[in-house]
């Protein structure tokens, strides 16, 4: 099974940096994702890593380091739409269910 | 291109009753997702179904029910409902067989069981 940790939350102001933590346990990896949910939406694709390194994509990068079991999404040049929740999944072996993590709610104050 | 629709979008049940939600998956889609997401659990996995077959089940009672039709579209029912049953349930699709394999989400069905 999976166990997959992230803050439950994080405040920070617009136009500032704010990296997200996730760490996983996992008996088999096969990529790892981040979505963003809005209140009352539906989560949206923001990034997929499956190799070790940096994926960069305008404003967001993903992080991965499968030796740790350790993911980041980094936003920068914080907007205030940003304010939302930002949820980790993981993807065990040829499985093809996602597990996620609780989400880390974030707040982008003025 | 159209998203994932999912019907209806809010659902008030009594408890024993049961109930059932639709999803219609991006055009060209074959896998559909369903999870259930709660404040205080987050989203679980319910099951995943691809070409009609239901590939993965999650931990939850057999009251927990779904199929796939021939046209990719999807339904989850829930027999017997119960308080803790109230829940936003969103359904995923996508392709299926590709190794990235995103899934998409649909808004949700917000089901509140009194």
């Amino acid at each position: 099974g999976q166990n997959i940790d992230q803050p439950t939350e994080m405040t920070a102001t617009e136009g500032a940096i704010v990296q997200i933590n996730c760490t996983y346990q996992t008996s088999g990896f096969n990529g790892l994702f981040w979505y963003q949910q809005h209140a009352g939406e539906a989560p949206t694709f923001l990034s997929y890593n499956v190799l070790d390194g940096l994926e960069e994509k305008g404003r967001f990068s993903s992080f991965l380091s499968r030796s740790k079991g350790y993911s980041y999404l980094l936003l920068k040049e914080l907007q205030m739409k940003d304010s939302a929740s930002y949820l980790c999944a993981v993807r065990e072996n040829d499985d093809y269910k996602l597990s996620f993590g609780a989400g880390t709610t974030v707040t982008v104050r003025a | 291109k159209a998203g994932v629709t999912q019907t209806p979008r809010y659902l008030i049940k009594t408890r024993g009753q049961q109930v059932t939600l639709s999803c219609s998956p991006i055009s060209g889609h074959r896998s559909v997702s369903w999870y259930q997401q709660t404040p205080g659990q987050g989203l679980q996995f319910l099951f995943e179904y691809f070409s009609e077959t239901q590939r993965n089940k999650g931990n939850f009672p057999g009251r927990f029910s779904g199929r796939q039709f021939s046209n990719s579209r999807s339904e989850m029912n829930v027999s017997t409902l119960e308080l803790g049953d109230s829940a936003l349930y969103l359904c995923a699709s996508s392709f299926g067989y590709l190794a990235k394999n995103i899934q998409y989400f649909g808004a949700g069905t917000r089901l509140s069981v009194l």
